[in-house]
């Protein structure tokens, strides 16, 4: 069973700083999404990660993906206050995706 | 602009109750999923639709819960009978199987609360 581990859970950010959220995932995987999710509202599709080595940038936020450490980090640069919000990776497995738990950030002034 | 469409957006009813949620996916997805939400235990997968098949409801509580897909534009997401712990929002995805990037599409949210 594909387990997806996230890490942190809750992350409170200086607007300004820099910080790294990781996603670890238990099989074989090359296809790797991260989505964005504000209080009370739907899934947000941020980047769409393929292959061994694929890295996305948009704005602050940019996404990499190792599959044979089976890791995926989305590292924020600057952080504003509009990037308060849960991020989720999620992991393809037969072309179904299984979740983390999300990473709860809140920046502060 | 093409989206997921979810009916209803809030449901409040008691326990014992029938509860029916509706899911319109975008047009040409084949692949529709059900999702389930809650804090304790975040996103977990319900039920995966393709090309109307179900293909996996290993998630679902089956003495309770059924999914369909009447046709392609229409899935639905049934409760019988429902109980408080079922209060949760639930969220519909659609998306494209091979070939594609396999990126899903979340509809709004159905927030049920079973009192």
């Amino acid at each position: 069973e594909l387990k997806v581990e996230q890490n942190p859970l809750f992350l409170s950010m200086q607007e300004g700083k820099n910080y790294t959220i990781y996603c670890n995932y238990s099989t074989t995987s090359d296809r790797l999404y991260w989505y964005r999710q504000d209080p009370g509202k739907s899934l947000e599709s941020l980047f769409v990660l393929l292959s061994n080595g694929a890295v996305k940038q948009e704005g602050r936020l940019m996404a990499s993906l190792d599959t044979k450490a089976r890791l995926s980090t989305l590292h924020i640069t600057a952080a504003v206050h509009d990037l308060s919000a849960t991020y989720f990776c999620a992991v393809d497995s037969n072309y179904k995706l299984t979740f983390g738990k999300g990473t709860l950030l809140t920046v502060n002034p | 602009d093409a989206r997921v469409t979810q009916t209803p957006r809030h449901k409040v009813t008691e326990m014992g109750q029938e509860v029916t949620m509706r899911c319109q996916p975008i047009l040409g997805h084949n692949t529709v999923f059900w999702y389930r939400q809650t804090m304790m235990q975040g996103l977990e997968l319900l039920a995966y639709f393709r090309n109307r098949a179900p293909l996996d409801d290993s998630g679902m509580p089956k003495d309770r819960f059924s999914a369909e897909m009447p046709d392609a534009t229409l899935a639905t997401l049934k409760i019988q009978p429902s109980e408080p712990r079922d209060s949760a929002v639930y969220f519909c995805a659609s998306g494209l199987s091979a070939g594609n990037t396999g990126e899903l599409f979340f509809g709004e949210g159905s927030r049920l609360t079973v009192l």
